[in-house]
């Protein structure tokens, strides 16, 4: 069974530090495109991270320079690094299978639970 | 950036009613585009991708067409295990979803 299970999220002081984790089973995630998307508390989906499967990175501008995507192959685990952290930044984070044809991957499947994430003093 | 929207915001209708949900994107994104279901305090669930391909598993109640600009969604016999609210999909870009419940 393909599956994604998140840890990590709490609540912090605004300018802290935190990183989420991401642990897949059913395949394998340096094979494939991965994602984060975040949900602030009732409001609709965020676009975060990815971090394709040669490397590269991308990141939403909210997000740019204060978080960072990576994944350890050994363990089969997606991260993000949330650095910097502000008010703003308070959601549910999700991790995500960014999947498709092998070309062109562009839909979220599966997604994990979600973790939260809580900035406040 | 290409921007989505969705219509309606919310709607309300009767068990068995047939459901349409609209998304529009501001240009041309072909068929490139998803739906999803996220039930309260629960994660998104993909239901269709390439705007009319049903997810494997997905009752075929659900359906989706389009291409282009204008795409919809719908839900031919609405069930109480339907209340959700469902965003669309384009690469990075979410609509702001269409929250169903039960009249």
């Amino acid at each position: 069974e393909v599956q994604l299970v998140e840890t990590g999220g709490g609540l912090i002081q605004p300018g802290g530090s935190l990183r989420l984790s991401c642990a897949a089973s059913g395949f394998t995630v340096s094979s494939n495109y991965m994602s984060w998307v975040r949900q602030a508390p009732g409001k609709g989906l965020e676009w975060v991270s990815v971090i394709y499967s040669g490397g590269s990175t991308y990141y939403a501008d909210s997000v740019k320079g204060r978080f960072t995507i990576s994944r350890d192959n050994s363990k089969n685990t997606l991260y993000l690094q949330m650095n910097s952290l502000r008010a703003e930044d308070t959601a549910v984070y999700y991790c995500a299978r960014y999947f498709g044809p092998a070309a062109n991957p562009h839909w979220f499947d599966p997604w994990g639970q979600g973790t939260l994430v809580t900035v406040s003093s | 950036d290409i921007q989505m929207t969705q219509s309606p915001s919310s709607l309300s209708a009767s068990v068995g009613d047939r459901v349409t949900i609209t998304c529009q994107a501001s240009q041309d994104i072909s068929n490139y585009l998803n739906w999803y279901q996220q039930k309260p305090g629960k994660a998104p669930k993909l239901l269709i991708y390439d705007a009319s391909n049903l997810e494997t598993g997905v009752p075929s109640r659900f359906s989706g067409s389009g291409s282009g600009t204008d795409f919809t969604f719908t839900i031919s016999s609405l069930q109480p295990e339907d209340i959700a609210t469902y965003y669309c999909q384009h690469y990075g870009t979410f609509g702001p979803g269409t929250k169903v419940d039960i009249k």
